[in-house]
């Protein structure tokens, strides 16, 4: 069964701390993504990566940095949390090529709150 | 990427049809409509994808006109469960750094 899972459901992280978010996937899929979503404003890409070590920025990158060092696994980092950074974090792979390509899988999510 | 527009909500009862219709106006050649479910505290779950006519799974349909410009996805029958947000994209599977975009969904209420 496919299977994407992320580090932590809940953290909770003060101001100006260095934060990391792990996902792993478990399905040999090239892509992976990070995604925030905030009520009323759906789910807005950060950063997306089609090969290891290789990243594109999405639609919200700022004060956000990403790593894949090995396949199935892509890191979301935040440098200096800030309070705004409170939110939903979804990860998600796919696989590249063909119609497969739109079908991304979820992994179950991370609440951070930064205080 | 083509922006798309859904309702922001709709309410059904259970047993009925729901449709959902999204517009992509500026849709490009090489672009796949894609729809999604998210239930409360859950990621999205894909549900189906089509180019044109008529996609039908276990789950859902999906019409798409002849000129693409829009597409309605057919919830048969539904039930309670079906409570969820349903997400309408747009993207070319062509590319290979391709990329969905998420907007805000339409939030899809069943009652008894």
């Amino acid at each position: 069964d496919v299977k994407v899972t992320q580090s932590s459901r809940y953290l909770v992280k003060r101001t100006g701390e260095k934060v990391f978010l792990e996902c792993v996937q478990d399905m040999d899929h090239e892509n992976m993504f990070w995604y925030r979503q905030d009520p009323g404003l759906g789910l807005r890409l950060i950063y997306f990566s089609y090969d290891v070590k290789m990243k594109e920025k999405g639609d919200i990158p700022e004060g956000y940095s990403v790593s894949r060092e090995k396949k199935e696994r892509f890191s979301l980092i935040l440098e200096s949390a800030s309070t705004n950074q409170t939110s939903m974090y979804l990860c998600a792979s796919s696989l590249w090529g063909s119609t497969s390509s739109y079908e991304q899988y979820f992994g179950p999510g991370t609440r951070l709150t930064v205080t | 990427l083509a922006k798309t527009t859904q309702p922001i909500s709709m309410d059904s009862y259970e047993g009925q049809e729901v449709n959902i219709t999204c517009s992509h106006n500026n849709i490009a050649t090489n672009d796949y409509i894609t729809w999604y479910q998210q239930f409360p505290s859950q990621g999205p779950r894909f549900i189906i994808q089509g180019y044109k006519t008529k996609v039908t799974n276990e789950v859902a349909s999906l019409f798409i006109p002849a000129d693409r410009k829009s597409s309605t996805l057919s919830l048969p029958r539904v039930s309670l469960s079906d409570t969820a947000v349903y997400y309408c994209l747009v993207g070319d599977k062509g590319r290979r750094d391709y990329k969905l975009s998420f907007g805000a969904g339409t939030t899809v209420t069943v009652r008894a």
